[in-house]
């Protein structure tokens, strides 16, 4: 099943580093586009949604490339508490009844 | 407010025992889902429900039943577990339907 696909990683990156993660999605008839963070042993949480034209939250850029069918989150100055990992999820409906959720992308920031 | 709340949060059956897992949300939200995660796999919807008295089958419905009898609540049963059901089970929920909260998880062994 490899509608969604992330690199696993891990990427181990040092404080302050800028680290990219990719996605890529197999359904063009995908609507809508995420970024969740899932904590070792706890619930996935939304950290962002992915728009067209890029969206960024702080220290986290997200952008979406339709054509190319590719997803991307970028972190900036990365911290210890970054360190996690990240599912990139598409939705196929907008009921939210047809989530496909990657197997996500680990992190881990070092001091 | 509590958000999405799921109990037990831990559970050993034998195989062909039976249980249900309750999932209960105070955000008022119509819409709410049943997951499961695995090693190595992204989450993958079992059943969800558009609102009170609804319920229906998502990618993996085999082996479990649901009830959605109050809008806060979300009932997942196990009616005879099996091996193959162990697994973490993640409870969410949505007032529009993409945006979905979850739960803290239920991780569930059957020996």
């Amino acid at each position: 099943r490899k509608e969604v696909e992330q690199d696993p990683g891990p990427f181990n990156v040092p404080e302050g580093a800028t680290v990219a993660f990719n996605c890529t999605y197999s359904n063009s008839a995908s609507q809508s586009f995420f970024w969740y963070r899932q904590d070792c042993r706890k619930e996935p949480k939304l950290l962002m949604s992915v728009y067209s034209s890029g969206n960024e939250d702080g220290r986290f850029t997200a952008q979406l490339n339709r054509a190319s069918q590719y997803i991307s989150l970028l972190i900036r100055d990365s911290k210890l508490s970054d360190s996690a990992t990240y599912l990139c999820v598409v939705a196929l409906n907008q009921a939210g009844t047809a989530l496909i959720f990657g197997k996500g992308t680990t992190l881990s920031v070092s001091s | 407010n509590a958000g999405v709340t799921q109990t037990p949060k831990f559970r050993v059956l034998k195989t062909g025992q039976s249980m249900t897992l309750l999932c209960a949300q105070d955000m008022n939200h119509e819409y709410m889902y049943w997951y499961r995660q695995d090693p190595g796999m992204g989450l993958r919807l079992i059943h969800y429900s558009v609102g009170e008295g609804t319920t229906a089958k998502g990618e993996v419905p085999d082996g479990y039943n649901v009830s959605r009898l109050k809008k806060q609540n979300f009932l997942l049963g196990l009616e005879s577990a099996a091996p193959s059901q162990t697994s973490v089970y993640f409870c969410a929920s949505s007032r529009q339907g993409i945006e979905q909260y979850f739960g803290p998880g239920t991780r569930l062994t059957v020996t």
